[in-house]
């Protein structure tokens, strides 16, 4: 069974400071690894989606990359602003491929805070 | 386009009570999928639908819970009867195609609390 850890649970930094989060995964046959951004009582926002022969994406001021061998993958957020303040969410899947059967699965989040 | 649209917002039940959620998925999205939210268990699929068709129900807790999709633009997820522990947030979502690569499309979600 996946399981994907994220650490750390909560992160507190000044504005202007650049970040990292971590995401585990156990089992490497991925197909790929998504991050999510939730903000307090609202759905989420896929950030960026990794495909599993991709080692890295990015979108503006983020960088997500993808260890696939050693079920790790990291998002990068450079000169954090108080508005990226939310729970930053990992999610790999599927483990099979075609649609025929599908399951993402999450961790558990890490909540940022960004001090202005 | 508006997203996914949930419905209601909130919902406040007694235990025993049915309870209807709905959801519309982004117009041409092929692609419906309901999870549920809570502290303890973090956000875990429920079910998904290709092309109005379950796909895989086995994230389905009980019997108690179900879900349709009679069109492409509708679904609800139906727990009768509720239960206190069948409070979380559930969301619904959807995507193009393949979601392998695509990205997944989240409604608002529904805060359902069962006294």
């Amino acid at each position: 069974k996946q399981e994907v850890t994220q650490i750390p649970a909560a992160l507190s930094v000044p504005e202007g400071e650049n970040l990292v989060l971590n995401c585990s995964f156990t089992d490497s046959a991925i197909y790929n690894l998504q991050w999510f951004r939730q903000d307090p009582g609202k759905g989420l926002t896929s950030l960026l989606l990794i495909q599993s022969s991709q080692r890295e994406q990015t979108s503006g001021r983020l960088n997500a990359s993808l260890d696939k061998s050693s079920g790790r993958s990291t998002l990068y957020i450079a000169a954090s602003q108080p508005g990226d303040s939310a729970t930053y969410l990992c999610a790999v899947g599927p483990l099979y491929s075609g649609g025929s059967n599908y399951k993402l699965t999450f961790g558990k989040g890490t909540l940022l805070t960004v001090n202005p | 386009d508006a997203g996914v649209i949930q419905s209601p917002r909130h919902e406040v039940t007694e235990m025993g009570q049915e309870v209807t959620l709905r959801c519309k998925p982004i117009s041409g999205h092929d692609y419906l999928f309901w999870y549920r939210q809570t502290m303890m268990r973090g956000l875990e699929l429920l079910i998904y639908f290709n092309n109005n068709v379950p796909i895989d129900d086995s994230g389905m807790p009980e019997d108690r819970f179900s879900a349709k999709m009679p069109n492409a633009s509708f679904s609800t997820l139906k727990i009768q009867p509720s239960e206190p522990r069948d409070s979380a947030v559930y969301f619904c979502a959807s995507s193009a195609r393949d979601p392998t690569y695509n990205e997944q499309f989240f409604g608002p979600g529904t805060r359902l609390t069962v006294l």
